[in-house]
């Protein structure tokens, strides 16, 4: 079952430009996670926001997270070609799924040199 | 180096065989996790294992199998019984619950 849902499906921006995507969950959770992927390769970890906390900052990436809305968003400031891939946010649970990540349909990325 | 290493990159299975994904890692993690992601597609959970000789179905498990017999080892099998079996196999780890998961460079399955 998937949980997460990303919106916008896809995004395509200029490079320098900053790119939003946002996510929203339907249930409890332990933490929300964000990858991105490349083109045919595996998934990268990029953030870990947990329950208890609201925004979180890693280089050019802020998340944020709202339990109260069951939502979460990603900003990438002065985007970059490189940046260019599709972003997944993942869910974890409580109890007998902790450690199990539930994932959205990812949003893809196209940052325009 | 330590990671996650999947093998081979592209498998293609011919009609009523069954074939076998490799994953293995050298994190010393604990648990270990089996994606299939369709085309434009998140990630759904096959199977998974927290410890060695034990494993668990995740929301897809009809038409596969696995083992969990080395902690470094959590192979997958396609079987004759899965239709629909062509995807990307993504094989992932993790230490302790509550911290990320790594991802090896998965394995395209086509059928011939």
């Amino acid at each position: 079952s998937q949980q997460g849902e990303e919106d916008p499906q896809a995004l395509s921006i200029q490079e320098g430009e900053n790119a939003t995507m946002n996510c929203s969950y339907k249930t409890s959770i332990n933490n929300l996670q964000w990858y991105r992927q490349n083109s045919g390769r595996g998934l990268v970890h990029l953030i870990l926001i947990r329950s208890n906390e609201r925004e979180k900052h890693s280089g050019r990436l802020r998340v944020t997270l709202d339990t109260s809305k069951k939502s979460s968003s990603l900003l990438i400031t002065a985007s970059r070609a490189a940046d260019t891939a599709s972003y997944f946010c993942a869910t974890e649970g409580y109890g007998g799924s902790q450690g199990n990540l539930i994932f959205g349909k990812g949003t893809k990325l196209s940052v325009k040199p | 180096d330590g990671g996650i290493t999947q093998s081979p990159k592209y498998l293609f299975r011919k009609e009523g065989q069954n074939v076998t994904l490799s994953c293995e890692q050298n994190l010393n993690h604990d648990a270990m996790y089996w994606y299939r992601q369709d085309p434009g597609q998140g990630l759904r959970l096959i199977y998974y294992s927290q410890i060695v000789n034990d494993f668990q179905k995740g929301d897809i498990a009809e038409g596969y199998s696995v083992s969990r017999e080395k902690k470094e080892s959590f192979p997958l099998t396609v079987t004759s019984a899965q239709k629909n079996p062509t995807a990307f196999y993504l094989c992932a780890t993790t230490g302790v619950s509550g911290q990320p998961q790594h991802f090896g460079d998965g394995t395209r399955l086509s059928i011939l």
